[in-house]
């Protein structure tokens, strides 16, 4: 069975532009996470959704949205990019009941110039 | 609300020895807890996770972990390190506020090195 996937690999983009993620979770999946892993910061939750809809998000500024499709797969948006954003971006899956498992891909790494 | 803390930043163990990486945590209400690792360049693996049905926990490569209520910890242990087990291990607790918030709460991380 297919793990968590994540496109692309790597990203670079300038500062002020805007970056796409992308990903697909497992099959049967309904809810997926998503998570910034900077330099120095750790992991931070971002966003969390499920059903198509936003649950959850964590402490970051609006710029950074996202949304869920009818295949549950997810888009995370990261407008006016800053060098800041630059990080490891990590999505996971689960069925979105407490305590689940989140099974997480292989990440995108974006950087800002 | 829930923390993690892990102890150590960076262990280094020799090729055999005994693996031990500490985390600790804080939770209002009975834990799930959970072990991944990160090899370099990665995503997150789960090692092991904790769900209340048996306080020690075995997990994939020889992992295990106990979870001590009392103690309020959940270390993670290899009897014996092989060289393929240097990366980066993360403890984590499922939030949870008045509701599911659907989020893992991480601790910053132990960087396992293993010596030849």
């Amino acid at each position: 069975e297919a793990g968590v996937t994540q496109s692309p690999t790597h990203l670079i983009k300038t500062r002020g532009q805007q970056a796409t993620l992308r990903c697909s979770p497992i099959s049967g999946h309904t809810s997926v996470y998503w998570y910034q892993q900077a330099l120095g910061l750790g992991l931070q939750f971002l966003l969390w959704y499920d059903e198509g809809e936003e649950r959850n998000r964590g402490n970051f500024p609006p710029r950074f949205s996202g949304r869920q499709f009818p295949n549950y797969s997810s888009e995370l948006n990261v407008n006016a990019l800053e060098l800041e954003d630059s990080a490891l971006y990590l999505c996971a899956s689960s069925g979105g009941e407490f305590g689940e498992t989140q099974y997480f891909g292989p990440g995108t790494r974006l950087l800002v110039l | 609300a829930q923390s993690v803390t892990q102890l150590g930043s960076h262990v280094s163990v020799s090729e055999g020895a005994l693996v031990l990486l500490r985390c600790n945590y804080s939770s209002s209400v009975p834990p799930y807890l959970f072990w991944y690792v990160q090899y370099p360049n990665q995503g997150l693996q789960l090692l092991l996770k904790y769900t209340s049905a048996a306080t020690l926990v075995k997990g994939i490569n020889g992992f295990e972990a106990e979870f001590k209520k009392s103690e309020t910890s959940f270390h993670l242990t290899k009897p014996s390190a092989h060289m393929s087990d240097a990366a980066e291990y993360f403890c984590a607790v499922s939030d949870r506020g008045s509701s599911n918030t659907g989020k893992l709460i991480f601790g910053q991380g132990t960087t396992l090195q293993v010596k030849p």
